[in-house]
């Protein structure tokens, strides 16, 4: 099993280009989520999904849109990057068992806004 | 919303001492999640503790939640390199398993 799996791995971006980041899971997550991690901020959630078709916004969803066609891929999207959207961008999921239970990572996606 | 503040922010420890991290709630934790993260890497569960004056063990990591449920220490007993990294504290927030995570404590293992 590959487990959780984000492409790509490093992106370098101009200002105003778009992207998208893939996560993909081999786990049969019906949750899954994605976060940003900054320095000295520790992660912060950007979106999430609790099933296919599903998604809803979190902490800092500006800039950010995501989707969720299947359920094993959540896609992030940036329309018009910026340099305050550098950051390392981390994927999560985790099956329904109840209120609690572990998220799984992703290795994340270094991302630079130049 | 729920904030969680690590402390220290970061600490050199000598291999073979002893390490505490603290993770310090503003409210009540009904899950709390410790996770270790090498420097590139995606983040490693360790442990979930969820009842008040909860205590678990793996190898030389120890992980306690106070009676109150508002602060959690992870404990590691005779340091070694492997166990450099950052060790992150979540708390679940709600429902849909999202966790909310404390800004991080780097930890360095000197020879």
């Amino acid at each position: 099993n590959a487990g959780v799996t984000q492409t790509p791995k490093f992106r370098v971006l101009k200002t105003g280009q778009s992207m998208t980041l893939l996560c993909a899971q081999d786990m049969n997550h019906e949750y899954m989520y994605w976060y940003r991690q900054d320095p000295g901020m520790g992660l912060r959630l950007i979106h999430y999904s609790v099933g296919e078709g599903t998604t809803a916004k979190g902490e800092v969803p500006d800039g950010y849109n995501v989707s969720r066609l299947k359920k094993q891929n959540f896609l992030l999207g940036l329309e018009s990057a910026a340099p305050s959207q550098t950051s390392v961008y981390f994927c999560a999921g985790k099956t329904r068992q109840g209120n609690t239970g572990e998220l799984f990572f992703g290795e994340g996606s270094r991302l630079t806004v130049l | 919303s729920q904030e969680l503040e690590q402390s220290p922010q970061s600490l050199i420890v000598q291999e073979g001492k002893n390490l505490t991290i603290n993770c310090t709630s503003s409210k009540t934790l009904y899950g709390l999640y410790w996770y270790k993260q090498k420097y590139g890497e995606g983040l490693i569960f360790l442990m979930m503790l969820q009842k008040g004056g909860e205590e678990k063990s793996h190898e030389k990591i120890t992980a306690k939640l106070d009676e109150k449920k508002q602060q959690s220490s992870l404990h590691i007993t005779a340091s070694q390199p492997s166990h450099a990294g950052i060790y992150l504290c979540g708390a679940d927030t709600d429902s849909w398993g999202k966790l909310q995570f404390g800004a991080g404590t780097q930890v360095v293992v000197t020879p």
